[in-house]
């Protein structure tokens, strides 16, 4: 069975400064993975996605993350953060196991930024 | 493209009342996907469907819920006798899924926000 685990579900940065976003995956086969962010009172949006081809993967807004198989992680990184970051973000893990390819997610990450 | 759209946005009901939410899916998107969000959690799979047929429903799904995609396009969900614990966030997702395989990621609606008094 695959899953997904988010360390931190609240995390506070400061204007500028460095976002980490820890997702850590667990799956029996190949995984794609996502990274999501959802606004308040609004859906989802994707971020980034990894799907076996470049490890380090180039999204919108500035975020990035790197799929680390011996680490079995998927963290998603900004290097300077804006007011606007602030917002819940999930990570998920795509079932590949069957025909459903349904999103298997973690709990989500707060993000704060502090002026 | 206007994307996913979802109605109603908010819905407040009273227990034991039925409540049906919509989903328009991306026109061109033939898979659909219903996912439900309880605070402080992240959505869950509920069901989805391949055009117009269903093919998984969750174990989150009990028998009063129901979803249909007649004509594999917009997509209901009902829940019959609605329970104080239905309410969540009810999240509809669409996605292309070529004939040979490869398919596209998943684009969501804003959500339809349940509350059962």
């Amino acid at each position: 069975a695959q899953s997904v685990t988010q360390l931190g579900s609240h995390v506070s940065v400061s204007e500028g400064a460095l976002v980490l976003l820890r997702c850590n995956y667990s799956s029996s086969v190949p995984p794609y993975l996502f990274w999501y962010v959802q606004y308040p009172n609004q859906g989802l949006q994707l971020l980034l996605k990894y799907t076996s081809a470049a490890t380090l993967v180039k999204g919108i807004n500035g975020f990035e993350a790197e799929f680390k198989k011996s680490e079995t992680s998927f963290h998603l990184t900004k290097p300077s953060a804006h007011m606007s970051d602030a917002a819940e973000y999930f990570c998920a893990v795509r079932d590949n196991a069957g025909n459903n390819r349904k999103l298997i997610w973690g709990l989500g990450t707060s993000l704060a930024v502090n002026p | 493209d206007t994307g996913v759209s979802q109605n109603p946005r908010h819905k407040i009901t009273k227990r034991g009342q039925n409540v049906t939410f919509r989903c328009d899916p991306i026109s061109e998107h033939n898979r659909l996907y219903w996912y439900r969000q309880t605070l402080g959690q992240g959505p869950e799979f509920l069901t989805y469907f391949q055009n117009e047929a269903q093919l998984e429903k969750s174990r989150l799904l009990s028998d009063r819920f129901s979803a249909e995609r007649p004509k594999g396009s917009f997509s209901t969900l009902e829940i019959q006798r609605t329970e104080q614990g239905d309410s969540a966030m009810y999240l509809c997702a669409s996605s292309l899924v070529e004939p040979g395989g490869a398919d596209y990621e998943q684009y969501f609606g804003p959500g339809t926000r349940l509350t059962v008094t």
